[in-house]
């Protein structure tokens, strides 16, 4: 069965400070995605990484793929208020690859 | 770029009454859709798989008489929670992937059972 593990599970971070956010998967997959949910509303997409090393920046985010550690990280550099969400990466099911299978959710917050 | 819309977009009804939630992909055809349901400060969990033309696949769990899925167009798919009950409150959301192979979500719907 497949898991994806986030930590921390929550985060609590000053403005302008920087953190990183881990994701761990369980078996191999093909393509790892973050996406992003504010409170009441669906997902935004904000990356999809699909190889390894595979590395993407947007704005202060940034995220890293490493296949062989099954590991994704989601780096936050100097973060703001507008930050504030909560966190899901997600991997293609082993079988059905537009199966998702999403990790257990990192909230944020971003206090002055 | 392709769009997921997702109605209603809110839904509150009493316990024992059914519940239809509709997803429709704007402006592509999908021949797959798929419905996650999330509980408050949790994660989302796929609940199945909706195939156009046949019946939907749903995961361990799941059960099928209560939420009955049927997709029967390419850009059509509904989720009735037959016979509701409070613990069946929660935040549906469906997905589908466009022929590139870029996924979209819908916009949610959440459904409150008094």
């Amino acid at each position: 069965e497949l898991k994806v593990e986030q930590n921390p599970l929550f985060l609590s971070m000053q403005e302008g400070k920087n953190y990183t956010i881990y994701c761990n998967y369980s078996t191999t997959s093909d393509r790892l995605y973050w996406y992003r949910q504010d409170p009441g509303k669906s997902l935004e997409s904000l990356f999809v990484l699909l190889s390894n090393g595979a590395v993407k920046q947007e704005g202060r985010l940034m995220a890293s793929l490493d296949t062989k550690a099954r590991l994704s990280t989601l780096h936050i550099t100097a973060a703001v208020h507008d930050l504030s969400a909560t966190y899901f990466c997600a991997v293609d099911h082993t079988y059905n690859t537009d199966k998702l299978i999403f990790g257990t959710g990192t909230r944020l917050q971003v206090f002055p | 770029g392709a769009v997921v819309s997702q109605h209603p977009s809110r839904v509150i009804c009493k316990s024992g009454t059914s519940v239809k939630i509709e997803c429709r992909s704007l402006d592509f055809q999908a021949t797959t859709m798929f419905w996650y349901r999330q509980f408050p400060k949790q994660s989302l969990m796929l609940m199945a798989t909706s195939n156009e033309g046949s019946k939907a696949t749903y995961e361990q769990g799941v059960e099928k008489d209560k939420f009955l899925i049927n997709h029967a167009s390419l850009t059509l798919s509904t989720l009735t929670v037959t016979s509701a009950h409070p613990e069946d409150s929660s935040f549906y959301i469906c997905s589908a992937r466009d022929h590139p192979g870029e996924l979209f979500f819908g916009e949610g719907s959440r459904l409150t059972v008094l």
